[in-house]
């Protein structure tokens, strides 16, 4: 089966604008978390979704802000973008609600000028 | 507060060799613990978890509650273990990974 899909794979933004980032998780998979990954702070987790819900959120401001679609789709969005929003984003979907593998995706590069 | 600890930015060893990658964790509750590896241009995957209690591609780990540790070992280091390796805790019974900071292994022949 296909694995997870981040689109777009790299985005290049400037500095206060704002960027839609996109995730398709595995066929089944309910639940969708989002991680930024930088050399600096490594993986950090943004935000969880289960059936459309927002169940958990990380340490990030409220520029930040995520969806889930009935189809499982998430996006991301981030607004008035910064220098240091600059990163990877990285998708991962889980089939259950809680513990379970997560599966990621190859993740969109984003760079902020 | 909940924190996963990885002391090696990169551990180097040659062919053959044991290799331990360490991991402590921080948390109060009961832990759920993974080792997460990505492999020079593939995806972040899971090696293995602490409950499933299995080896793969000869990786083992085991949970220490006293010394709060999850540290990854393999007797016999092979080139194609080469990878970024990432110890993870799911606490809370939702899917929110908390990572460390990772551990390179560079086996060399």
């Amino acid at each position: 089966k296909a694995g997870v899909t981040q689109t777009p794979r790299y985005l290049i933004k400037t500095r206060g604008q704002q960027v839609t980032l996109s995730c398709s998780p595995i066929s089944g998979h309910r639940s969708v978390s989002w991680y930024q990954q930088t050399p600096g702070q490594g993986l950090q987790f943004l935000f969880e979704y289960f059936s459309e819900t927002q169940r958990n959120k990380g340490n990030f401001p409220g520029r930040f802000s995520g969806r889930q679609f009935s189809n499982s789709r998430s996006e991301m969005n981030v607004s008035t973008l910064e220098l240091g929003d600059s990163a990877l984003y990285l998708c991962a979907s889980s089939y259950s609600s809680g513990g379970s593998e997560a599966f990621f995706g190859q993740g969109t590069r984003l760079t902020v000028v | 507060a909940q924190r996963v600890t990885q002391p090696e930015k990169l551990l180097s060893v040659f062919k053959g060799a044991p290799v331990e990658l360490k991991c402590n964790y921080s948390y109060s509750g009961s832990p759920e613990l993974f080792w997460y590896v990505q492999y020079s241009r593939q995806r972040l995957q899971l090696l293995l978890r602490h409950i499933s209690r299995e080896s793969i591609k000869g990786f083992t780990a085991d949970l220490n509650k006293g010394e709060t540790s999850f540290h990854l070992k393999k007797p016999f280091a092979q080139e194609e273990d080469s990878a970024m390796y990432y110890c993870a805790l799911n606490a809370g019974g939702y899917n929110k990974l908390i990572f460390g900071a990772g551990t390179r292994l560079a086996v060399h022949p």
